[in-house]
């Protein structure tokens, strides 16, 4: 399978804990976006990457959270000191480039917080 | 206001209807269109591109005018299948870069 690649599918973290979650682009993608969809909500940015470079982080909340895209590996996504209104799918999609380009998502991460 | 805004909808019709469905953007600056399509809060997959010239993929029409700053879709001889949210997105300006901005959808449910 050619396309994003996320992990887990399902995560669930008790509050307090941290949740790590990983992405790995479609092949020749370098670029990255992460995406949070809350229940009844519509998908709000919260980061775009490019290979060791965080290009816009306007939608990530200051505290607790941090995005990565290391030159080798997967994007990652840590969610610190978790609280029960961080349960949502986090979908992340790649592009090869900026411009007319559109993404491609993975199939997202449901992370539970109990 | 909101940068990109849809009608939530829902858009209740028979099989073998057309269906329209509107988004509106509110920076004029925007670039590249496009509409997905989610399924039962499965991952966005891409239906289609929209460019100014309008585009057509089978049953399916997307048009962009700028003038106005909106985008279209037109779903004709609806299949119980398309019963889907249906999601807008434009490349926004932010900063020195673009993000994709996404409306909040409009669900669309075909019925026999």
């Amino acid at each position: 399978n050619a396309g994003v690649m996320q992990n887990p599918r399902h995560l669930v973290r008790r509050r307090g804990q941290e949740a790590r979650l990983r992405c790995s682009p479609m092949k020749g993608h370098s670029h990255v976006y992460w995406y949070r969809q809350l229940p009844e909500e519509g998908l709000k940015f919260m980061v775009y990457l490019q290979k060791e470079n965080i290009i816009d982080e306007s939608g990530m909340p200051k505290e607790r959270f941090s995005a990565e895209f290391p030159k080798e590996g997967p994007s990652i996504l840590r969610i610190q000191q978790v609280v029960r209104g961080d349960s949502a799918a986090y979908f992340c999609a790649s592009s090869p480039g900026q411009g007319n380009q559109p993404q491609h998502f993975g199939d997202g991460t449901r992370l539970s917080i109990l | 206001r909101k940068e990109v805004e849809q009608d939530p909808g829902p858009f209740n019709v028979p099989e073998g209807a057309t269906v329209a469905f509107n988004c509106t953007y509110s920076n004029s600056a925007s670039q590249s269109f496009f509409w997905y399509r989610q399924d039962c809060r499965k991952e966005p997959k891409l239906l289609m591109s929209v460019y100014s010239s309008g585009n057509e993929d089978g049953r399916f029409t997307a048009q962009l005018n700028r003038a106005s700053q909106y985008i279209s879709l037109l779903i004709r001889d609806s299949k119980l299948s398309d019963s889907a949210t249906y999601l807008c997105v434009v490349n926004t300006p932010s900063g020195g870069s673009y993000i994709p901005t996404f409306g909040r959808g409009t669900s669309l449910i075909v019925h026999p």
